[in-house]
């Protein structure tokens, strides 16, 4: 199994700062299987990313995806108000999927 | 538009057993497969299986195998997830998600709560 650890576990910026949010895994990973979700309070998560860096429908271009291997990286480039949630890394490309533990980005 | 609607919150004794109901409009249920995740209170995602609503093909993740049960309506356009022999630990909230390069689409969510 892939254990895909997320870091920092707690993010605290404000609003109109850079989030940089990591997700590392235990072994390598194919780019094309990343992926990675916002979740807020008492929602479902909301798919952001796939294939380490394309948006999904809808995302703003300030969310974007890079990595490659075993490190991947979610760069928020201004954070919103509506940005404050938490955030999953997630890797389809091996049985069974699994999830980072998720990074809490806070209002400071 | 795209609409995932699950069956309402449950309570259930240990060693009993859950099915939870998924119905898909606004898309063609048989050329998505269904994806069930469930997530535990303050905990992390975590995969349970899919199905492929075409022809019933299921995977299950290892650590539910036996347990669960992941099987689809085609004419209903409804996927469903049953665990069985329950304990505390599963109290969780239930997803569904149709799948396109990710969980695209999700289901609103059920509770699913174990307790004496």
């Amino acid at each position: 199994e892939i254990v895909l650890t997320q870091s920092p576990g707690t993010l605290s910026l404000s609003p109109g700062e850079r989030a940089t949010l990591s997700c590392r895994a235990s072994q390598s990973v194919n780019s094309n299987y990343l992926v990675w979700y916002q979740q807020k309070p008492g929602q479902a998560p909301r798919l952001l990313i796939y294939g380490t860096s394309s948006r999904a429908t809808g995302i703003p271009d300030r969310f974007s995806g890079s990595g490659s291997g075993t490190d991947f990286t979610l760069t928020i480039s201004r954070l919103e108000p509506e940005d404050f949630a938490v955030y999953y890394c997630q890797q389809y490309g091996s049985s069974p999927l699994t999830f980072g533990g998720g990074t809490k980005v806070e209002i400071k | 538009q795209v609409q995932l609607v699950q069956s309402g919150a449950e309570v259930k004794k240990p060693g009993a057993s859950v099915k939870v109901s998924c119905k898909a409009s606004g898309f063609r249920f048989s050329n998505y497969a269904m994806h069930w995740v469930r997530q535990a209170p303050g905990q992390r995602l975590e995969w349970m299986g899919w199905i492929n609503p075409d022809n019933g093909n299921t995977k299950y993740s290892q650590k539910f195998q036996g347990r669960v049960t992941i099987t689809r309506d085609t004419s209903a356009s409804t996927a469903y997830m049953e665990l069985s022999s329950l304990i505390s630990e599963d109290t969780a909230v239930y997803y569904c998600a149709r799948w396109d390069r990710g969980c695209v689409d999700w289901g609103q969510g059920t509770l699913v709560t174990v307790s004496s």
